[in-house]
């Protein structure tokens, strides 16, 4: 168990719906990353969020957008849904602290939501 | 750049073999190198990592060796056994205008045959 928690697992939905996904980062974690993984796909970023600010964007639609709230909790909005926007979607935390100036910022990842756009 | 590019895609080894995956980079900027393991429904967990100011890590069964003039590093299982097959990612880290990024290499499937 990672410590990171995503919510709902499974999600079944229709082609021009609207999704949320949530994340709770492990405890002490400020850092929340966003990923996505299609089928047979690499893990492909999306946004990070570093204790409520957006701090990078990747490869991130415009229908889908993002918040960290102040409790850290994570939400991925995903909007007029596509078939291709199938597939997991996963919550990464990190402490993106130092020990001793070395990097420690290890990601812990849950274990995903998996969405079916129908 | 801040590509990381990995090879092979796939691989199939016979168990008690060595299975080697390959990760290249060409920003001299990445200062840490870990290595992520995926099982099938789950999300993906870190491995064993190295920095660049030494050449080999070893944890158990996993090395990662690493070839700073090159910009390669690879990942050795020593006796795989059907229990390592999952996805492996290679990744990169670097200090990016202030904060920390990280780039994920494309991934490779491992399967060890019984």
């Amino acid at each position: 168990d990672s410590g990171v928690t995503q919510t709902p697992k499974h999600l079944i939905t229709a082609t021009g719906q609207r999704v949320t996904l949530r994340c709770s980062p492990r405890s002490g974690d400020l850092s929340v990353y966003w990923y996505q993984q299609s089928l047979d796909q690499g893990l492909q970023f999306l946004i990070h969020y570093y204790n409520g600010e957006e701090r990078a964007k990747g490869n991130i639609l415009e229908r889908f957008s993002a918040q960290q709230f102040p409790d850290l909790h994570s939400e991925l909005n995903l909007s007029s849904l596509e078939l291709g926007d199938s597939a997991l979607y996963f919550c990464a935390s990190s402490f993106a602290g130092t020990s001793g100036g070395r990097y420690t910022g290890e990601l812990f990842f849950g274990e995903g939501s998996r969405l079916t756009v129908l | 750049q801040q590509q990381v590019k990995q090879s092979p895609q796939s691989l199939i080894v016979q168990k008690g073999g060595i299975s080697i995956i390959n990760c290249a980079y060409e920003n001299t900027a990445f200062d840490y190198f870990p290595w992520y393991q995926q099982f099938p429904g789950k999300g993906p967990a870190l491995l064993i990592a190295i920095r660049p100011d030494v050449s080999e890590k070893k944890e158990g069964r996993f090395t990662i060796s690493f070839n700073k003039s090159a910009k390669q590093f690879s990942l050795h299982i020593m006796d795989s056994q059907p229990g390592d097959s999952a996805t492996y990612f290679c990744a990169a880290s670097m200090l990016d205008t202030g904060r920390r990024a990280l780039t994920f290499g494309s991934g490779t499937r491992l399967q060890v045959q019984p």
